[in-house]
């Protein structure tokens, strides 16, 4: 079984819509990310968690809000979509920060959203 | 404010060929480094990455990297490309012993392998 799931794996949508995206590990990790992949501008981090209680916005929070429900389930939620939202988005996680897989991340297969 | 450049949004190369990928960095401290690789509908994977000791690091799937402080670079290299290859690659940085350490990602190169 993999890792880190995501669920949807695929999602079309319409504006102004409520969307979340679901992301569970498996792999005992505190630390969870939420990214989106454009064509061309690479991965760009949306938010993270360290652990249950410490959530932080990256470099493109707006539009996007979080919930860290447990240690294994970290939710991406789209509050209105818009269709500039339209992306592949992957979660992923790391473990502790010492040690041989610092800063080393683990990545679900992702979800590709679709907003008309 | 630490960045990645990766040179060359695509590249394309003959199987057994040898594959060259750029990436360029910038960071005021030494950073630790990573090569992620993505094949068709999937995640992103580990290659490889360097944190402290030799600078020559290998990976999987035959590939390895060289830090090169002096030139800010860690380019992936394989001797002889197999169509197997044939992924996008994507270079990224965090920084060494920060408080968050979170990774910048690279904008990517697709590597295209002709038989």
């Amino acid at each position: 079984d993999a890792d880190v799931t995501q669920t949807p794996r695929n999602r079309i949508t319409k504006t102004g819509k409520r969307i979340m995206l679901e992301c569970s590990q498996t792999k005992g990790h505190d630390r969870m990310y939420w990214y989106r992949q454009d064509p061309g501008l690479g991965l760009r981090l949306i938010y993270y968690s360290f652990d249950v209680k410490d959530i932080n916005k990256g470099e493109i929070s707006d539009g996007y809000s979080v919930s860290r429900q447990a240690q294994a389930k970290f939710s991406l939620s789209l509050e209105s979509a818009i269709p500039n939202q339209t992306a592949l988005y992957f979660c992923a996680t790391s473990g502790p920060q010492a040690g041989p897989f610092y800063n080393e991340q683990f990545f679900g297969p992702g979800t590709r959203l679709t907003v008309l | 404010a630490q960045s990645v450049t990766q040179l060359g949004s695509h590249v394309s190369v003959s199987e057994g060929a040898l594959v060259l990928l750029r990436c360029n960095y910038s960071s005021s401290v030494p950073p630790y480094l990573f090569w992620y690789v993505q094949y068709p509908n999937q995640g992103l994977q580990l290659l490889l990455k360097y944190t402290t000791g030799a600078t020559l690091v290998k990976g999987i799937n035959g590939f390895e990297a060289e830090f090169k402080k002096s030139e800010t670079s860690f380019h992936l290299t394989k001797p002889s490309a197999h169509m197997s290859d044939a992924a996008e690659y994507f270079c990224a940085v965090s920084d060494r012993g920060g408080s968050q350490g979170n990774l910048i990602f690279g904008k990517g190169t697709k590597l295209s392998v002709k038989p």
